[in-house]
């Protein structure tokens, strides 16, 4: 029991589709993070909310999509992506600050 | 932003040796320095942090080493075993916000 779940597992996408990725947290915290892992390189952070307030964007391309309806829930939705696209997001939360991050399994995204 | 240099990406080491994984970060105001092991297909999952206040800290076969002034940061695993071989990563981050800015891994193969 990880305690942050990210749902689907693995997901094939077209470049022409839109898709949703899921992130529960039932760790009573209230900072959220999506962060890109592609091979070779180090984490990437994407998005946080803290408060379920955004408050880093690092440049992501606006086909990345983040919400935030709740402390407990992210969502990043994806539209129109590219092969590049293809990585594993995580999913992260911690108590706001830096503290520890407590990681998702990821979800293995491939856009085809 | 802060930059995080990770050395060496990839190390192999008999069992029952120690490995030595290195860190500098470039932003003086970090003093959050957190390792993380991931496991091929697991999530990222902490095994020791550090503060700025500390110099260093063990916890069983795993220790963590800070020099402030020289802005690096080690990682040292002694009577390694196999079910250490994983990817390492190093990160560096500050408490006035967020972000974690992390190494690119390293990853450590224990030889039986």
């Amino acid at each position: 029991e990880t305690g942050v779940t990210q749902t689907p597992r693995h997901l094939v996408m077209g470049m022409t589709n839109k898709k949703s990725l899921k992130c529960e947290q039932h760790l009573g915290h209230n900072a959220m993070y999506w962060y890109k892992q592609s091979a070779k390189k180090p984490l990437e952070l994407m998005f946080v909310y803290s408060l379920e307030e955004r408050v880093e964007n690092n440049s992501v391309p606006s086909r990345f999509s983040p919400e935030c309806p709740n402390s407990s829930h992210l969502f990043l939705h994806l539209h129109t992506l590219q092969p590049e696209d293809s990585a594993l997001y995580l999913c992260a939360s911690s108590l706001a600050g830096v503290a520890p991050l407590h990681f998702g399994n990821g979800t293995r995204l491939t856009v085809t | 932003g802060e930059n995080v240099e990770q050395h060496p990406s990839t190390l192999s080491v008999q069992e029952g040796d120690s490995a030595v994984i290195k860190c500098t970060y470039s932003d003086s105001a970090s003093n959050y320095f957190p390792w993380y092991k991931q496991e091929l297909g697991k999530r990222p999952q902490l095994i020791i942090d550090i503060r700025s206040n500390v110099g260093e800290k063990k916890d069983q076969r795993i220790a963590v080493t800070l020099n402030k002034t020289a802005k690096h940061f080690s990682l040292h695993i002694t009577e390694t075993q196999p079910e250490d071989s994983a990817v390492y990563f190093c990160a560096a981050g500050s408490s006035n916000d967020y972000k974690l800015s992390f190494g690119a891994g390293t990853t450590v193969t224990v030889r039986a």
